[in-house]
């Protein structure tokens, strides 16, 4: 099973809103990535959890906090965002290094509307 | 110079046609090569994984890496409906504990029937 989980599916906030989505996998990866992705563009990595660690952050603005709470989940906290932060947001994961396939899998993703 | 280089199209063409897409990128230190396809409002699929050069097939899907020519493929055999999507090529550098893609812009395939 190759099956990346997220919630919501569709969220919209107010600029002042404090809210969270969720990723979950359950495929023993122990890396897993935010990404954002605007319409019509490829996916645009945010940040990199390996180990339930933070390995990368792209200069994402504070108003977006990642959480590994475990290496099952992955939150990320939204608060105070733009209408400009409208977008889909997406949770991969993928293989540890030495298990065979080194690729990501992607979840469905959240879309994320801030009026 | 964009890092990978992808034709965003749309690529439009009748169903049971062959289809082929393309990325060409500048990085030699790429060894991880894929194409995901997503629809619209949806989350990329994995279709291929290729590591290195060569060539893979996946039922109508072949994929091909010239890493000497910097150049990969997607083919699509008797192309269906079904298949108009985003196509998306990713490839990345040796893997350290995870892995950051550089994806294509995409290219959008729209098959009629």
């Amino acid at each position: 099973d190759t099956e990346v989980t997220q919630t919501p599916k569709h969220l919209v906030m107010g600029m002042t809103n404090k809210k969270s989505l969720k990723c979950e996998q359950h495929m023993g990866h122990r890396a897993m990535y935010w990404y954002k992705q605007k319409a019509k563009k490829p996916p645009e990595l945010m940040f990199v959890y390996s180990y339930e660690k933070l390995s990368i952050n792209e200069s994402v603005p504070s108003r977006f906090s990642p959480e590994c709470p475990n290496s099952s989940l992955l939150n990320l906290h939204l608060h105070a965002l733009q209408p400009e932060d409208s977008a889909l947001y997406l949770c991969a994961s993928s293989q540890e290094p030495g298990g065979g396939s080194r690729t990501q899998y992607f979840g469905p993703g959240t879309r994320l509307t801030v009026l | 110079q964009k890092e990978v280089e992808q034709d965003p199209g749309p690529l439009s063409v009748p169903e049971g046609a062959i289809v082929s897409l393309n990325c060409t990128y500048s990085n030699s230190a790429f060894q991880y090569f894929m194409w995901y396809r997503q629809y619209s409002r949806k989350g990329p699929e994995l279709l291929m994984y290729t590591y290195s050069s060569g060539n893979k097939e996946d039922g109508r899907f072949t994929a091909q890496v010239d890493k000497s020519s910097k150049y990969i493929s997607l083919f699509i055999r008797d192309s269906q409906p079904s298949d108009s999507a985003t196509y998306l090529c990713a490839m990345s550098e040796r893997d350290t504990g995870f892995q950051k893609l550089v994806f294509g812009t995409g290219t959008r395939l729209l098959v009629s029937p």
